[in-house]
């Protein structure tokens, strides 16, 4: 039972290097969200997606870049890695909105821009 | 534009109620939630209340809404060491995505 996943759960970067993180879900959730947390500021969504083929800006999208081209899978690409992109990374998923739309969260990545 | 804010930091003995604050501002959320992140985890739901509510009980976790204030409060009896966590509120409207707070640490001593 496996939930969501996330890779890799732990990376180095240099500044200007590029990354994909990758997510994916067993639930044939249709909801799929991209999340950073950072000390003192909670939880920010950076990108989220309603469907397969369907991506969406969150609070915080600016550097980022997103990708659901299978429904079971959400990808969080940094293009050019700054250092104000050190963070912990969060997926999550849900069947639905609402109350009905339990987020169900992956484990975390922990990202390091030097 | 929406905001929820939270106390950062709670510490209580164990065996004591622990009671975590919440505020919101966005008036149209029909749902608010209770997060709660383990060391080292994600988030788990922990329980949620529609906004025509004013009190949900789940066993030791006491829910209650003051709508006029835009209020939220989580209790737990009888705190234990293994509710040490970051307690997230959110809320939420209609299928729009979640806004979370910045969370509160629950520190529970023996």
């Amino acid at each position: 039972n496996a939930g969501v996943t996330q890779t890799p759960k732990f990376r180095v970067l240099k500044t200007g290097q590029s990354m994909t993180l990758l997510c994916a879900q067993d639930m044939n959730h249709e909801y799929m969200y991209w999340y950073r947390q950072d000390p003192g500021m909670g939880l920010r969504l950076i990108h989220y997606s309603v469907g397969e083929g369907t991506t969406a800006k969150g609070e915080v999208p600016d550097g980022y870049n997103v990708s659901r081209l299978k429904k079971q899978n959400f990808l969080l690409g940094l293009e050019s890695a700054a250092p104000s992109q050190t963070s912990v990374y969060f997926c999550a998923s849900s069947y639905a909105g609402g109350p009905g739309g339990e987020l169900f969260f992956g484990e975390g990545s922990r990202l390091t821009v030097l | 534009g929406e905001d929820v804010e939270q106390s950062l930091f709670l510490s209580v003995r164990e065996g004591d109620s622990s009671v975590i604050n919440c505020t919101y501002t966005d008036s149209s959320s029909t749902y608010l939630y209770w997060y709660k992140q383990e060391p080292g985890a994600g988030l788990q739901l922990l329980t949620y209340i529609f906004s025509n509510m004013d009190m949900k009980q789940d066993q030791r976790l006491t829910v209650l809404l003051n709508k006029k204030d835009k209020h939220l409060s989580l209790r737990i009896a009888d705190t234990q060491t293994g509710d040490s966590a970051i307690y997230f509120c959110a809320e939420g409207f209609g299928y729009s995505t979640l806004t979370f707070g910045k969370g509160t640490m629950l520190l529970v001593s023996p």
